[in-house]
């Protein structure tokens, strides 16, 4: 299956301070790619949709100022966040659909994850 | 608002036993639906997906959708010990898109 590397695999930053993670997917282009959070015992929850060389789209209640993402290239997206507070630990997990697959069904493929932890 | 729902759980199976996970959705244009295996601390894999109704089997899994009554489900066969974890299931439109995941069901395997 389609490889998605994220880094990096975990961040502790104090409150206040900007954490950017990285998400690339490494054997195929990802016109689109997806940004989750999931906070513990509980499931994803889709934050935006990332599309290279557009802006992204966000699910209602997250806010863009705050969580800024670019996917300036077809391997590669970010998302900052921003002044970052202790309720912003969680753990962020991108995904990308790869257009190779077949048919009209294009599941998507995880990356590791980054645990970020605001003190 | 779309929804996934899932028993929670945990789900308890004897170790050779076969583990019934089930899931339910709202959206009757739904089109697509996966399955996805999370372990603790890790990003979700992908088991499988469906979206003609009926059976898929694929190794010791097999999944079953049903539209009409908006129902999916994922049997695991011969479980394992290493088969415990979060079993979530996602809901898409036809082109995989609009993800809705839902809570997952944590499995215990005992052996």
């Amino acid at each position: 299956g389609a490889v998605v590397s994220q880094h990096p695999s975990w961040v502790i930053c104090k409150s206040g301070t900007s954490v950017k993670i990285e998400c690339r997917s490494l054997d195929f282009q990802a016109t689109t790619m997806f940004w989750y959070r999931q906070f513990p015992k509980q499931s994803l929850m889709l934050m935006a949709t990332s599309n290279e060389g557009s802006k992204a789209t966000y699910e209602q209640g997250v806010e863009k100022d705050k969580f800024l993402i670019n996917h300036a290239s077809l391997t590669l997206s970010t998302l900052t966040v921003t002044s970052a507070h202790p309720e912003d630990s969680s753990f962020y997990i991108c995904s990308a659909r790869d257009p190779r697959t077949s048919g009209t069904v294009n599941e998507q493929f995880f990356g590791p994850g980054t645990r970020l932890t605001v003190l | 608002q779309k929804e996934v729902e899932q028993n929670s759980g945990p789900l308890s199976v004897p170790e050779g036993a076969i583990a019934s996970l089930n899931c339910t959705y709202s959206d009757r244009g739904s089109q697509s639906f996966f399955w996805y295996r999370q372990y603790s601390g890790k990003s979700p894999e992908l088991i499988m997906f469906i979206y003609s109704n009926g059976d898929k089997e694929d190794g010791r899994f097999t999944a079953q959708l049903n539209k009409a009554s908006q129902y999916v489900s994922l049997l695991i066969r011969d479980s394992q010990p290493s088969d415990s974890a979060t079993y979530l299931c996602a809901v898409g439109n036809n082109y995989g898109q609009n993800f809705v995941f839902g809570p997952g069901t944590r499995l215990s395997v005992l052996p």
